[in-house]
Order: structure tokens, then C-alpha cells, then sequence
């Protein structure tokens, strides 16, 4: 069975700390992602990565970096968390060339609250 | 600029009736439409999704109908049951860009026995 892994379903954090979010997937998929799911907002897309060490930003990347050293693993870095990341975080993988299918396979998700 | 656009933001309907959810987006290089159904504790999966070339695709319960001129598509859900109460997003991508999707604002259903 295909899976994302997301290692934190639940942080609470305080304002001005470093918060790692980690993501593993086994599916030997290409692409990740990070995206925030807010109420009423939908999921919105923060960083993405193609392979590895490589990323691109998303609509909202302002407070975010990410960092992708290994191809089944896609971090999301808060430098220096505060309130209004408060959030559900969710991670994606998808593949890649000929395996194209526009499915997003998700984890299921990491509740930041961040005080 | 929103460019998928989801309509309503929630639904109660009764068992056994059919639930609607629309969708509009504006970029018509979209070519991959899927939705998403989300329970509360977990992640979204992927229930059904149509791409542009046909106008209708059905999955047991679950139709997706897409009005390309429109620039519309919807979910139907017949014979709507308690356990198809959940969150439902729809989506849409441009397929040489995989999986970097743009979702609607989502719709939570909520079935009553």
C-alpha cells in the first residue's frame, strides 16, 4: 500500500521557534509538496520539489523554506514560527514522466499550533 | 486571483438523496480535474477525475460532468449515505506541470441518516 508519511500529527510550538515538519514517502515519487489547509481557504500549495535538492515556491512561501536531501524525504522548515502558521500542514508526493497521472497522493497531515 | 472557484461552501442533504458540488476555474490550460475526499483525521484521497476530452465520467456513486465551454464541472453523489460525510475538494492541474494543483476552498457534506 503507497504511503506518505507525515513523522508529527500534532506540535504545539511557541512563537519564535524553529519548527521541522517531516515528510517520507515510499512510492519512489519524483515530486513533493507541502501544501496548508486553512478553513474556508482550501489546501494552498507553499514549496514543491521535482527531484532532488531542487524546489520551487509555491503561492504562500513567505515564512517557509524547505529542504529535499533525499528523494523520499521533503522537509518544511518555520525559521521562526508565529501564530498565523497555525495550520494543518499536509504533504504530497506524485510521480513523475511516463507514471504521470495528476494524482496527489497526501499524508495525513500535521496539526501546528503555534502559541 | 482565485482560479478554481467552489460552490457551496457546505451541503446537507438527506439519505438517499443526491449531493451537487460546482467548481469553476478560469485557466484554460487546465487539463486534469480531480476531486478530493477528506474525513476528518486524515489526509485528502483522490475519489474521482476527469480530463477535458469527455464530458462525463462515473464511478459507481460518484459522477464528475464537465462543461468545457463553461469552464465548469461538478460532482454528483446519488443515493448520498451518512458515510460519504466528509470534505470535498476539487482541483484542477496542468499535467506537464504534475501534480501541482490548484483546489477549490472545499465543500464539507454532511449526510443525515
Amino acid at each position: 500500500d503507497v504511503k506518505v508519511t507525515q513523522s508529527s500529527r500534532y506540535l504545539v510550538k511557541r512563537t519564535g521557534e524553529k519548527v521541522f515538519l517531516e515528510c517520507v514517502q515510499d512510492m519512489d515519487h519524483e515530486n513533493m509538496f507541502w501544501y496548508r489547509q486553512d478553513p474556508g481557504l482550501g489546501l494552498r500549495l507553499i514549496y514543491f520539489s521535482y527531484d532532488v535538492k531542487m524546489k520551487e515556491k509555491g503561492d504562500i512561501p513567505e515564512g517557509y523554506s524547505v529542504s529535499r536531501e533525499k528523494k523520499e524525504r521533503f522537509s518544511l522548515i518555520l525559521e521562526s514560527a508565529s501564530t498565523n502558521q497555525t495550520s494543518m500542514y499536509l504533504c504530497a508526493s506524485s510521480p513523475a514522466g511516463l507514471a504521470v497521472t495528476g494524482e496527489l497522493f497526501f499524508g495525513e497531515g500535521s496539526r501546528l499550533t503555534v502559541l | 486571483q482565485q482560479q478554481v472557484k467552489q460552490s457551496p461552501q457546505s451541503l446537507i442533504v438527506q439519505k438517499g438523496g443526491i449531493s451537487i458540488i460546482n467548481c469553476a476555474y478560469e485557466n484554460t490550460a487546465f487539463d486534469y480535474f480531480p476531486w478530493y475526499q477528506q474525513f476528518p483525521g486524515k489526509g485528502p484521497a483522490l475519489l474521482i477525475a476527469i480530463r477535458p476530452d469527455v464530458s462525463e465520467k462515473k464511478e459507481g456513486r460518484f459522477t464528475i460532468s464537465f462543461n468545457k465551454s463553461a469552464k465548469q464541472f461538478s460532482l454528483h453523489i446519488m443515493d448520498s449515505q451518512p458515510g460519504d460525510s466528509a470534505t470535498y475538494f476539487c482541483a484542477a492541474s496542468i499535467n506537464t506541470n504534475a501534480g501541482k494543483s490548484t483546489f477549490g476552498d472545499g465543500t464539507t457534506l454532511t449526510v443525515k441518516p
